[in-house]
């Protein structure tokens, strides 16, 4: 089953815009990823922000993360029609030795020119 | 640095036929996991290997599927016979060992049952 919701779970902006995609999942997390999945490049790691941290940068990403709420948000800055792509978020379970994935559906961006 | 490499990157087969899937990681990634992604949907986790032993097989539909890395490098998912609910791409991905580091996915495998 998929641990991840992620909201919405379509956007559309305008390039130069910033766009904020959330992610919630259900149990507790060792630590939560960003995906990005476009017919070009397939899916491709964004970021990893551990569960002991709480905001994480990386160009013109931003992650945050809440355990509290257990939900965290990917903002992605001054857009660009390359952007266009779905994300996902996806968490790794906190205890045992398997570290397999567990993605939300996904949030489809789409850039306008 | 090559990517992980899939093959083959199309397959359209009938329901009850059998297919295979093939998989050759990252050089030196001891980790490997197949994962299923149906349409609209983020990938699922099948199975993880490190190296050739088998740490994770919980979601894998072990009735029709099987997978193996014999020699801890490459990988075969096969599913028999095949049922139309197995239409998906199958995604190969590896890794250093650790939950920490980032998983390289290949291009996958778009399988279609009629």
């Amino acid at each position: 089953s998929q641990q991840g919701e992620e909201d919405p779970q379509a956007l559309s902006i305008q390039e130069g815009e910033n766009a904020t995609m959330n992610c919630s999942y259900k149990t507790s997390i060792n630590n939560l990823q960003w995906y990005r999945q476009n017919s070009g490049r397939g899916l491709v790691h964004l970021i990893l922000i551990r569960s002991n941290e709480r905001e994480k940068h990386s160009g013109r990403l931003r992650v945050t993360l809440d355990t509290s709420k257990k939900s965290s948000s990917l903002l992605i800055t001054a857009s660009r029609a390359a952007d266009t792509a779905s994300y996902f978020c996806a968490t790794i379970h906190s205890g045992g030795g398997a570290d397999g994935l567990t993605f939300g559906k996904g949030t489809h961006l789409i850039i306008q020119p | 640095e090559a990517g992980v490499a899939q093959s083959p990157r199309y397959k359209i087969i009938e329901k009850r036929q059998s297919v295979a899937f093939w998989c050759n990681p990252i050089s030196g990634h001891a980790t490997l996991y197949w994962y299923q992604q149906i349409l609209g949907q983020g990938p699922k986790l099948l199975i993880q290997f490190q190296n050739n032993g088998v740490v994770d097989d919980s979601q894998l539909p072990k009735d029709r599927f099987s997978a193996e890395r014999l020699k801890g490098v490459d990988s075969t998912l096969k599913i028999q016979p095949a049922k139309l609910e197995d239409s998906a791409v199958y995604l190969c991905a590896s890794t250093l060992p650790g939950s920490y580091n980032e998983q390289f996915f290949g291009p996958g495998t778009r399988l279609t049952v009629l």
